[in-house]
């Protein structure tokens, strides 16, 4: 089916270990996004790629990095992860902005 | 600064009854769009509805319908009909400068039999 796959589903770290969320998309949509959700603050932007080859700021976007790496393709990644980025994680596409996202359906991320 | 508001922690409504989920922004761009998303427990964002800042006649999409009020600034969602499955989060969103999306804080609707 087309549309946001993200992986991993769930995933534990230790607080200092380094991961890379991975997000892909099969609808030729030009703008990825990836946000936070914790509780009570609903859906806060960390990163955005509007096209393919640029990224840009959101935000929360420290702690993290992110690559575009084709159209398809983009990445979150922690460097060094620590508890308050205990989050649920989702990855976001769209074709233009006047459409709506379509999201992934989300990474559980616990840090101990 | 753009943002998004919704006052609504947590809401009620009887199975069959209509309800009404507020949501006000703010923003200072002519052009503007505004989104509603239901999120069940089962975690993943469903889009609902959008609104342009330019549409003349207030959206609908089957027992959805948005509330616009554009001097207001408010984009209300109103779910006619409710049924046990509308029970979920629902965010209201807005597309701002640079492609951008700001969320509100969401509403907990639960619908009782």
């Amino acid at each position: 089916n087309a549309g946001v796959t993200q992986t991993p589903k769930f995933q534990v770290l230790k607080t200092g270990q380094s991961m890379t969320l991975q997000c892909a998309q099969d609808m030729n949509h030009n703008s990825m996004y990836w946000y936070r959700q914790d509780p009570g603050m609903g859906l806060r932007l960390i990163y955005y790629s509007a096209s393919e080859g640029t990224t840009d700021k959101g935000e929360v976007p420290n702690g993290y990095n992110v690559s575009r790496l084709n159209k398809r393709e983009f990445s979150l990644r922690l460097e060094s992860a620590a508890p308050s980025q205990t989050s649920v994680y989702f990855c976001a596409s769209t074709p233009t902005a006047t459409y709506g996202y379509t999201f992934g359906s989300g990474t559980r991320l616990t840090v101990v | 600064a753009q943002k998004i508001t919704q006052t609504q922690p947590g809401m009620f409504v009887q199975e069959k009854e209509a309800v009404t989920l507020d949501c006000t922004y703010d923003t200072s761009d002519p052009s503007y769009g505004l989104f509603w998303y239901k999120q069940p427990s089962s975690g993943e964002m469903i889009f609902l509805i959008y609104q342009g800042s330019y549409d003349q006649q207030n959206a609908t999409e089957g027992r959805y319908s948005l509330n616009f009020q554009k001097a207001r600034k408010s984009a209300n969602l109103v779910i006619s009909a409710s049924q046990l499955g509308d029970s979920a989060m629902y965010f209201c969103a807005m597309r701002g400068t640079g492609n951008q999306f700001y969320f509100g804080t969401g509403t907990s609707l639960t619908v009782i039999p």
